[in-house]
């Protein structure tokens, strides 16, 4: 069965600087990799997808992921991160071989300080 | 990406009580999915809406007590049943399109306590 780690229950960065937000994963067949931003009171809405092709994948909002097969990574980054940024991001998984589940990491709390 | 609303957006219920949360698409799609997100934690699937079948339920959630219905390609609805306190929770409900590849689509989400 296809499982996701988020080994970061919060991110603290200044405004300005660049942002990373870890996810690895565990699938047995190819993996569907996706990245979601939840705002306080809000549903979650779609940042970005790795399915095949490239390995770095840019997304709305400004945010990239970078799809590491070796070890099995699918970190979140940015190069400029804004105080609007902050929220709470969930990493998401889908093994091919178990049809459309689509599986969360426990989420990370990104805190953008001006 | 299609817009999903849910009614209601929040309730207090009393436990022992049931309740029905509605899911609608502005457009026709193949998935549809429901979740749960419990306090200060990440999201579980609970079930696969299908139409015109019965839902395929997750390990952990049985029919009896997360009823779902999807009468056609734009509209679900998802019962909790007999609720208790630990059925305190946003309950989303999500979508699909066609094909092998896609990304799901959220609603903004039920946020439920039971009292």
């Amino acid at each position: 069965a296809q499982s996701v780690a988020q080994p970061e229950d919060q991110v603290n960065v200044a405004e300005g600087n660049p942002l990373t937000v870890k996810c690895t994963y565990s699938v047995s067949g190819n993996p569907y990799l996706f990245w979601y931003v939840q705002y306080p009171n809000r549903g979650l809405q779609f940042l970005l997808k790795y399915i095949t092709g490239d390995n770095l994948v840019k997304g709305s909002y400004g945010f990239e992921a970078e799809f590491n097969k070796s070890q099995t990574s699918f970190h979140l980054k940015k190069p400029s991160a804004l105080v609007s940024d902050s929220a709470l991001y969930f990493c998401a998984v889908r093994d091919d071989r178990y049809g459309n589940k689509l599986v969360f990491g426990a989420g990370t709390i990104l805190r953008v300080k001006s | 990406s299609a817009v999903i609303s849910q009614k209601p957006s929040r309730d207090i219920c009393q436990r022992g009580t049931s309740l029905t949360i509605q899911c609608q698409v502005d457009s026709q799609v193949t998935m549809m999915f429901w979740y749960r997100q419990q306090p200060g934690q990440s999201l579980t699937l609970i079930a696969t809406a299908n139409q015109g079948s019965e839902a395929t339920y997750e390990s952990g959630f049985v029919i009896d007590k997360f009823p779902i219905s999807r009468p056609n390609l734009t509209f679900s609805t998802l019962t909790v049943s007999n609720m208790s306190p630990e059925d305190s929770s946003i309950y989303l409900c999500s979508v699909g399109s066609a094909g092998a590849l896609y990304e799901q689509y959220f609603g903004p989400g039920t946020r439920l306590t039971v009292t």
